[in-house]
C-alpha cells in the first residue's frame, strides 16, 4: 500500500477483554514497529520486529501484551485481560530495513478501556 | 536512560510570526534527531530528520539544528500560518527505537 495503515481507527472495550490491534507496513518494509502514547505524551516504544522475528520487545510494559508478524508482513498486537490503563492511541511504524532507516507512521488506533 | 524534553509544552502565536521549539536530550550517543508534526487524531508526519554527523537540515521554511555535545536541537518555523497549528514531537534515535519528547502543542492564529 501507500502507507501504512492500522485497524480498527477506534477500539472501544471493557476491562478484562482481549483485543487485537493490526498493523499493515508499506510493501516491501521488513522492519515493523509498535509504539503507544497516553493523553498528552509522546509515544513510547513497545517492540520492534525485524522480518518475522521480534529484535526488541523491551517496551511491552507486561505479560499481558504480545505481538506477532508470522508471515515478517502485517503485525497484529494482543492485549490480554485490558485494563483501564491500557486506553492509549497505538502507533506502528514501518522502514525499509530497520537500523537508522526512517520510521513511516500509521493512524494509530485509539483504544478505550471502559 | 535517555529521556527528551520539550519546552515549551503549549504555544500561541499570531500569523507571520518566526517561532522556535526547543527539545533537549540527556545521553549524546544518538544516531539522529527526528522532527514530527501530529495532527488531532491523527498519525505522526516526519518533518526532518538530522544525522549526529549533522548540524541543521531545512524543508521550506521549517529549519532544525541539531547540538549533539549539548543534548539539544532546535525547530525554527518562519512566518507561522494558522496551517501549522499542530502538536510537534522531536525523537531522538536509540539503536533501533525512537525515544519521544512529550510534544510541543502549537496554535497559530489568524
Amino acid at each position: 500500500g501507500a502507507g501504512v495503515s492500522q485497524t480498527p481507527s477506534n477500539k472501544v472495550t471493557e476491562k478484562g477483554k482481549y483485543v487485537e490491534l493490526r498493523c499493515d507496513p508499506i510493501s516491501g518494509h521488513t522492519a515493523l514497529y509498535w509504539y503507544r502514547q497516553s493523553l498528552g505524551q509522546g509515544p513510547e516504544f513497545l517492540i520492534y520486529f525485524q522480518g518475522t522475528g521480534a529484535a526488541d520487545d523491551s517496551g511491552l510494559p507486561n505479560d499481558r501484551f504480545f505481538a506477532v508478524r508470522p508471515e515478517g508482513s502485517v503485525s497484529t498486537l494482543k492485549i490480554q485481560r485490558t485494563e483501564r490503563g491500557d486506553s492509549a492511541v497505538y502507533l506502528c511504524a514501518s522502514s525499509s530495513s530497520g537500523g537508522v532507516d526512517t520510521q513511516y507512521f500509521g493512524p494509530g488506533t485509539r483504544l478505550t478501556v471502559l | 536512560k535517555q529521556e527528551v524534553t520539550q519546552i515549551p509544552a503549549a504555544l500561541s502565536v499570531p500569523e507571520g510570526e518566526n517561532l522556535v521549539l526547543n527539545c533537549s536530550f540527556t545521553d549524546s550517543a544518538i544516531y539522529n534527531l527526528q522532527w514530527f508534526r501530529q495532527d488531532p487524531g491523527k498519525g505522526l508526519t516526519s518533518l526532518l530528520l538530522i544525522q549526529s554527523s549533522q548540524r541543521e537540515q531545512t524543508s521550506g521554511r521549517l529549519n532544525a539544528s541539531l547540538d549533539k555535545s549539548s543534548g539539544r536541537s532546535t525547530l525554527y518555523i518562519a512566518a507561522s500560518q494558522p496551517g501549522d497549528s499542530a502538536t510537534y514531537l522531536c525523537a531522538v534515535r536509540n539503536t533501533d527505537k525512537l525515544i519521544f519528547g512529550t510534544g510541543t502543542r502549537l496554535q497559530v492564529f489568524p
